[in-house]
């Protein structure tokens, strides 16, 4: 069983509407969860952080974590087509807090 | 811009050959981490170095190895090259490693390609 798990998509959205990104993990140990976005070809940007359960705003970006049910999301308000990309749901675990990653999920912005 | 740099930023190896790709973590950042990105994958955690030691290592063969330096920059070798190599290569900088609240900070990356 992978330790972290997504939707690979393509999830699509128009613009404008509200993209619902899911993630789930395995290590009910994990503290630390992290969201990135990466566009092909590029490396892993952070785009938000979450610690303790329940919601996490910046800007148009809402994460939510739910430690009981071992789940993590993302919600982008008022998708832009610039949003397009894959978003990578990643968690701090092992003795050295090492990254595990999702394989991502794609999401494309329609205008 | 995270303020890690990577090089180079494109390569090509045949099999069998050898390979060091290079980071310079972000300014103040003491541990640097590496990782493999296949395509349509999610990255995998190589190791992770320390103030230069290893602090942690992945499930990947001997052939991968590394080297933090003084300055905390750090190098990713990688001998006896396979197809399943090619890979986008991450480099990772943070401040201090063991703390649940560490957050890793990506440089652009190293698209290695095997032949």
């Amino acid at each position: 069983q992978k330790e972290v798990e997504q939707n690979s998509g393509p999830l699509s959205v128009p613009e404008g509407a509200i993209a619902s990104l899911n993630c789930t993990y395995s290590d009910r140990g994990s503290q630390s969860f992290f969201w990135y976005r990466q566009y092909s070809g590029k490396s892993p940007e952070l785009i938000m952080s979450i610690y303790s359960n329940g919601d996490k705003e910046d800007g148009r970006f809402t994460a939510q974590l739910n430690k009981a049910s071992q789940y993590v999301s993302l919600l982008i308000r008022d998708s832009q087509p610039s949003d397009s990309a894959t978003y990578l749901c990643a968690i701090q675990a092992g003795s050295n807090y090492q990254l595990i990653w999702g394989a991502g999920t794609k999401l494309i912005i329609k205008p | 811009e995270t303020g890690v740099t990577q090089s180079p930023t494109h390569l090509i190896k045949t099999r069998g050959q050898q390979v060091t790709l290079r980071c310079s973590s972000q300014s103040g950042h003491n541990t640097v981490s590496w990782y493999q990105q296949a395509l349509g994958q999610g990255p995998q955690f190589i190791f992770q170095y320390y103030r230069e030691e290893e602090n942690g290592r992945g499930n990947f063969p001997p052939r991968f190895s590394g080297l933090q330096f003084p300055n905390y920059s750090s190098e990713l070798n990688v001998n006896a090259l396979e197809l399943d190599d090619s890979a986008l290569y991450l480099c990772a900088s943070s401040w201090v490693p063991g703390q649940s609240t560490d957050t890793q900070y990506f440089g652009p990356g190293t698209r290695l390609t095997v032949l």
